[in-house]
């Protein structure tokens, strides 16, 4: 079974430094891999995805991911906090065995600092 | 193009009622997907619709059902309400099965 796993329920980071939220996975089978951001009192907007090619994923408002297949990782970063970034992040991986469905991580909260 | 829509953001219902909601893809999807999000749970699949014809269901009781119209927009309908089904209930579309899902705002529902 598909699975994901975000170890860290909160990530303090100060505003301009580089910012990592992480995410591990579990899949038969090639990855199809996501990460969305929630703001309060709304629904999830889609920042990124990794399907194939290239290890490193480049998404909206300046984030990034790494795919990284033998650590069975996919890393959120980017390069310079800002305090907008802060929010509840989900990573996500496409159910292969039931076709289209998204598997959620339990989410890690960002708090950027000014 | 505008998003996906879902009506109504907020309910107030009580056990044992019936409610209904309704999700517009954005236009030119014909995959909608349905989840339940809950502190307690986390996000949750619900049921996925595809050209009217349910294609996926989650690990949830009869009480919830689905269902999807020929211009793609869906509803949801949850019956005997308990309290536990109190939660946001966001709705997702993609241009086909397995594309990228975007979200709606979600429906806020609380069972009192």
């Amino acid at each position: 079974a598909q699975s994901v796993a975000q170890p860290e329920d909160q990530v303090n980071v100060a505003e301009g430094n580089p910012l990592t939220v992480k995410c591990t996975y579990s899949v038969s089978g090639n990855p199809y891999l996501f990460w969305y951001v929630q703001y309060p009192n709304r629904g999830l907007q889609f920042l990124l995805k990794y399907i194939t090619g290239d290890n490193l994923v480049k998404g909206s408002y300046g984030f990034e991911a790494e795919f990284n297949k033998s650590q069975t990782s996919f890393h959120l970063k980017k390069p310079s906090a800002l305090v907008s970034d802060s929010a509840l992040y989900f990573c996500a991986v496409r159910d292969m065995d039931s076709s289209y469905k998204l598997i959620f991580g339990s989410g890690t909260r960002l708090l950027v600092r000014p | 193009k505008a998003g996906v829509t879902q009506t109504p953001r907020y309910l107030i219902k009580t056990r044992g009622q019936q409610v209904t909601l309704s999700c517009s893809p954005i236009s030119g999807h014909r995959s909608v997907s349905w989840y339940q999000q809950t502190p307690g749970q986390g996000l949750q699949f619900l049921f996925e619709y595809f050209s009217e014809t349910q294609r996926n269901k989650g690990n949830f009781p009869g009480r919830f059902s689905g269902r999807q119209f020929s211009n793609s927009r869906s509803e949801m309908n949850v019956s005997t309400l308990e309290l536990g089904d109190s939660a946001l209930y966001l709705c997702a579309s993609s241009p086909e099965a397995g594309d990228t899902q975007y979200f709606g705002p979600g429906t806020r529902l609380t069972v009192l």
